[in-house]
């Protein structure tokens, strides 16, 4: 089976403009849940989604949105990007929406930078 | 409220030698506790985790950890390091309810010298 997949690898933007991460889930999984990873850094919680419905947030300012279709797959929208936004983006899914009890999978991440 | 502390940045052992990286956490709630590893350009990888029962759990690669609640530690250890170990690794906790989040540590790099 096929693993959580990110797209893009890699991207490079300008300050003040919009970005939109994307996310497939593992086949079966209905949670997907962001984390932004500031190089040095372990990774923060930004939002989680299970059924198509947001089930957490993470201290992070609306400039970030997110979203979850019918195929589970997940979008993750930055606007008015900032210098402090670079970093790599990981998507993680799991069957439900408690860290604690199901096993998330990571993707391999997408790495933003912002110019 | 709960979180991580992962102390130091950066281990460095011989191959063959003890592996013992350290995690201590915070937590208003009986935690949950995790080891992942992270190999570079790659995502993380889930190594081992203790949610209830046998405080001491074994994981993937020969790792484990103990669970001390006296200490609110969750250390991690290998009994004889390998150059592939080499990697960075993140300690989380989380709770156990319906919508818990991981919560990570700023990470350890461990490096393994020949």
């Amino acid at each position: 089976d096929a693993g959580v997949t990110q797209s893009p690898t890699h991207l490079i933007k300008t300050r003040g403009q919009h970005v939109t991460l994307r996310c497939s889930p593992i086949s079966g999984h209905k949670s997907v849940s962001w984390y932004q990873q500031v190089l040095g850094q372990g990774p923060q919680f930004i939002f989680q989604y299970y059924e198509k419905e947001e089930r957490g947030r993470g201290n992070f300012p609306d400039r970030f949105s997110a979203r979850q279709f019918p195929n589970y797959s997940s979008e993750l929208n930055v606007n008015a990007l900032l210098l402090g936004d670079s970093a790599l983006y990981l998507c993680a899914s799991s069957l439900g929406a408690s860290a604690g009890i199901y096993e998330q999978y990571f993707g391999p991440g997408t790495r933003l930078t912002v110019t | 409220a709960q979180s991580v502390t992962q102390l130091g940045s950066h281990v460095s052992v011989s191959e063959g030698a003890l592996v013992l990286l350290r995690c201590n956490y915070s937590s208003s709630v009986p935690p949950y506790l995790f080891w992942y590893v992270q190999y570079p350009n790659q995502g993380l990888q889930l190594l081992l985790k203790y949610t209830t029962g046998a405080t001491l759990v074994k994981g993937i690669n020969g790792f484990e950890a103990e669970f001390k609640k006296s200490e609110t530690s969750f250390h991690l250890t290998k009994p004889s390091a390998h150059m592939s170990d080499a990697a960075e690794y993140f300690c989380a906790v989380s709770g156990n309810g319906a919508n818990s989040k991981l919560t990570f540590g700023k990470g350890i790099t461990l490096s393994v010298r020949p």
